[in-house]
């Protein structure tokens, strides 16, 4: 199975800040991974798939990259709805794995 | 408008089978690259994927749970049913239902509300 690690596990940032978090996966996965944002007690969105395709409605300060083992997301300019946790997928092959989350605080 | 919704028992006792039912609207599991699948997320904990149906059949699942999971689907009801053989305490989590395209790279894009299963005697 494919791994998936991000970094880091927690970040506190404030408003405006720019904030950016990192997956790497265990074995090349070309660019096969999505990242969602999770608020507590709701079911994740979709932010980014295709590593960089950002999903119909998600603001332009969110942006994926990557290619293979590492990537990144990228919050140019951070919000205060943009609080809760966030989470890679590898969708290059199955098993499907998610990474273990990374928790943004608002300072 | 596209929408997912699971349903099922809320408390089912270790060694007992869980049989869980996602219904969609405005998505039909007949059309072409059509996927539905099961996530699961302990309390506190990270999200698992379960398993996966696609519009022609084709079926996928969690090695680990492989031997525990059924997954089929009903298009005449839309329907997708989950089961899970011998519960235990450790498969309490709240399960998810979403839907992704098959494709590659393509995201988990509409998700159920989820429903939380607590597995205790």
């Amino acid at each position: 199975d494919i791994q998936m690690t991000q970094s880091p596990s927690s970040v506190s940032a404030s408003v405006g800040d720019r904030v950016t978090i990192t997956c790497r996966a265990s074995q090349d996965i070309s660019s096969g991974l999505a990242w969602y944002l999770q608020k507590p007690g709701k079911a994740p969105k979709v932010l980014i798939d295709v590593a960089s395709r950002p999903q119909s409605g998600v603001p332009s300060r969110f942006s994926g990259s990557g290619s293979g083992t590492d990537f990144t997301l990228t919050i140019s300019s951070l919000q205060p709805e943009d609080f809760g946790t966030y989470y890679c997928q590898q969708a290059n092959s199955f098993p499907l794995t998610f990474g273990g989350g990374t928790k943004v605080e608002i300072k | 408008q596209i929408t997912l919704k699971e349903s099922g028992p809320t408390l089912v006792k270790p060694t007992q089978t869980l049989t869980l039912t996602c219904t969609l609207s405005g998505l039909s599991l007949s059309t072409d690259g059509v996927g539905v699948g099961w996530i699961r997320q302990p309390p506190g904990k990270a999200l698992e994927w379960l398993t996966l149906i696609y519009w022609n059949d084709d079926k996928r699942y969690s090695p680990p749970l492989n031997s525990r999971l059924t997954i089929t689907k009903d298009s005449s009801k839309n329907q997708v049913v989950l089961t899970m053989t011998n519960m235990d305490p450790a498969d309490t989590a709240t399960y998810y239902c979403a839907h992704r395209r098959v494709g590659s790279g393509n995201g988990w894009v509409y998700w159920g509300q989820g429903t939380l299963v607590t597995v205790s005697s």
